[in-house]
Parts: C-alpha cells; sequence; structure tokens
C-alpha cells in the first residue's frame, strides 16, 4: 500500500523569500516520487520527478526537491518565490512493480500564496 | 500537437440524471487515467485504460460509475443516476506506456460536475 500526506494545507510566503513545501511518504516497493503542480483554470503539470537515480531532482520554474528515504520524504523547495508561483501543489507516489499497471496516489495538495 | 481534451468543461445536472464525461487523450497514448478531486481533496483515482488489457477499476466509487475506452483512445466516464456527492471536477490523464517509472502523466483541464 502507498500514501502520501502534505502536511500544510496552505503556505504563504513573500515574493522572492524561499519555498517549502513539505511532504511524507510511505511505500512498500522502492516508490517514485512526483510534485505536480495546478495553476487556477490549468490542467496539471508535473514538476519533478524522483525515479530512484539523483536522489536531489531538480524540476521546472526553479523548483527542485530531495529524496530522503531515512525521513520518507520529499519536500519540495525553491530559493525564491515569484508571484507567479501561486498555485496548488501535489505530492505523488507510486509503487510500481515492473510489468504490472499502475497507479498514483496524490496527496491532498498545498496551495502556496505568494505576497508582494 | 494538442493536449489532453477533456468536454464539457462544465456540467451542471440535476440529482438523479445521467451524465457522460468525454475524454481525448494526447494521440498515441496508451494509458489513460481518470481521477476524481474533490474540494479540499487530493486527487482519488477511479479507473485505468492500458492498450488493449481489460481496465483497473478498483477506483470507482460505486457501480454507478462506468467507463469505456473506444478503439484505445477517446474515453467516456459516465456517473448514472447522479447523487450530490459525486459533484468533484474529474481529471482525465494519458502517458504515453503502462510504466509510470520513467514517464509523466498528461492531464486535460478537467470537467466540474456540479450535482443539484
Amino acid at each position: 500500500a502507498q500514501s502520501v500526506t502534505q502536511l500544510d494545507s496552505h503556505v504563504s510566503v513573500s515574493e522572492g523569500t524561499p519555498v517549502l513545501l513539505r511532504c511524507n511518504y510511505s511505500s512498500s516497493y522502492s516508490p517514485s516520487l512526483f510534485w505536480y503542480v495546478q495553476h487556477p483554470n490549468k490542467g496539471l503539470q508535473l514538476l519533478l520527478k524522483y525515479t530512484s537515480a539523483a536522489t536531489l531532482v531538480k524540476g521546472i520554474n526553479g523548483f527542485e526537491a530531495e529524496f530522503k528515504k531515512s525521513e520518507t520524504s520529499f519536500h519540495l523547495t525553491k530559493p525564491s518565490a515569484h508571484m507567479s508561483d501561486a498555485a496548488e501543489y501535489f505530492c505523488v507516489v507510486t509503487d510500481l512493480v515492473t510489468g504490472t499497471a499502475s497507479k498514483l496516489t496524490f496527496g491532498t495538495g498545498t496551495r502556496l500564496q505568494v505576497t508582494l | 500537437g494538442a493536449g489532453v481534451s477533456q468536454s464539457p468543461s462544465n456540467k451542471v445536472t440535476e440529482k438523479g440524471k445521467d451524465v457522460e464525461l468525454r475524454c481525448d487523450p494526447i494521440s498515441g497514448h496508451t494509458a489513460l487515467y481518470w481521477y476524481r478531486q474533490s474540494l479540499g481533496q487530493g486527487l482519488e483515482f477511479l479507473i485505468y485504460f492500458q492498450g488493449n488489457s481489460a481496465p483497473d477499476k478498483s477506483g470507482l466509487p460505486s457501480d454507478r460509475f462506468s467507463a469505456e475506452r473506444t478503439g484505445g483512445s477517446v474515453s467516456t466516464l459516465t456517473i448514472q443516476r447522479t447523487q450530490q456527492e459525486d459533484s468533484a471536477v474529474y481529471l482525465c490523464a494519458s502517458s504515453p506506456s503502462y510504466t509510470l517509472r520513467n514517464e509523466k502523466l498528461f492531464f486535460g483541464s478537467g470537467t466540474q460536475l456540479s450535482v443539484l
């Protein structure tokens, strides 16, 4: 079984300050982890993914996330927030056993607000 | 190239009526997913199609929900005798292959279903 917990439903930061969106996961196998972003009235877009390669993953728009197995975490960070980063962010986990169909388990989302 | 297209974008219906939601995946994508996003909730997996294989229906919440995928392309999600708790955004996603470890999902913008 797999699950993902996003610890904050809402995060507010000032423009130019760092962003931290927290995510913890539970997985029976070696997981793949993703962060998706959903801007208002737009479809979900993949930000970055971890698939058992480098534990520090860089994504689009300056975001990155670090896979920490000991802490079962995959927190999303960005050094300096921009107004355009305001959106809903979803942490996602999948247990994939090669050769079988799989599905993603989504967290409940974190709404990021960026203020001037 | 067009992305994943969903129609209608908004659907208002009366309790007890049937509704059909349509998804046009990206051409050539063999995997197609339906998710439901309720207010304040994460994405809830509904059903998954992969090529000509039998679909994974494990996420369908009741027998009022069904989906089909014709010709390995367009998919229709049908909800019979709609209830108010069915109100949500229904998201469709497609992927080039059945293995998600190195692939990403491409999401449509969703259908906002409101049951009065």
